[in-house]
């Protein structure tokens, strides 16, 4: 079966400092791969999208980057984090062939301070 | 443009009543329909999805939905809510402008409290 993973589950991080989020899927290959924040514990926003090693597309300009840097690997990355970057990050995967839902991590709470 | 609409922030049901979450879309072409839950601090799970076939979807922990086309409906139901069953719940639609991506448009969400 499928499965995946998110780390670290919670994270306090001050203004200004480097992030690296890491998402990993196990028991499938070649997903689609994808980044949502959630602020204020409500709306969704997709930040990145993945359909392969080394293809990232982002949705909205922002403070953050994606990376997949192998198959069922996909990092959350800032150079310099702001207060707004603040909020709940999840990762979730898609088969690239069929099966149009999308299955989620457990997230990750970013604090900036 | 295409569109999830969730009419309602929040519903409130009594334990063992029948529950009801709404939700309408706008696509073009056929939808892709899904229902999602999520618990505090947690993932959203996956409950149900319709495609094409019946109307009525059964889904996960008694959870079902109507897809109404002509009213453009796609709501949630279950004949009698439990206090587990409190959560936040999202609506989402397949952006079928994004071909292969399969990238979801999700509601905003309405939040289901079950009172016992």
């Amino acid at each position: 079966s499928q499965t995946i993973h998110q780390w670290p589950a919670t994270l306090v991080q001050p203004v200004g400092s480097p992030l690296s989020l890491e998402c990993t899927v196990e028991g499938t290959s070649n997903p689609n791969l994808y980044w949502y924040r959630q602020a204020a514990g409500r709306g969704l926003q997709l930040l990145f999208y993945s359909v392969g090693i080394g293809q990232i597309s982002s949705e909205v300009p922002q403070n953050l980057s994606a990376s997949r840097p192998q198959d069922r690997q996909f990092i959350l990355s800032s150079k310099k984090l702001l207060l707004s970057d603040s909020g709940f990050y999840l990762c979730a995967w898609n088969p690239d062939r069929g099966g149009y839902e999308q299955y989620f991590g457990p997230g990750t709470r970013l604090t900036v301070t | 443009a295409q569109s999830v609409a969730q009419p309602e922030d929040q519903v409130n049901v009594a334990e063992g009543n029948p529950l009801t979450v709404k939700c309408t879309y706008s696509v073009s072409g056929n939808p892709y329909l899904f229902w999602y839950v999520q618990y505090p601090n947690r993932g959203l799970q996956f409950l149900l999805k319709y495609i094409t076939g019946d109307n009525l979807v059964k889904g996960s922990y008694g959870f079902e939905a109507e897809f109404n086309k002509s009213q453009t409906s796609f709501h949630l139901k279950k004949p009698s809510a439990l206090v587990s069953d409190s959560a936040l719940y999202f609506c989402a639609v397949r952006d079928i402008e994004g071909g292969a991506t399969n990238k979801l448009i999700f509601g905003t969400g309405t939040l289901l409290a079950v009172q016992p």
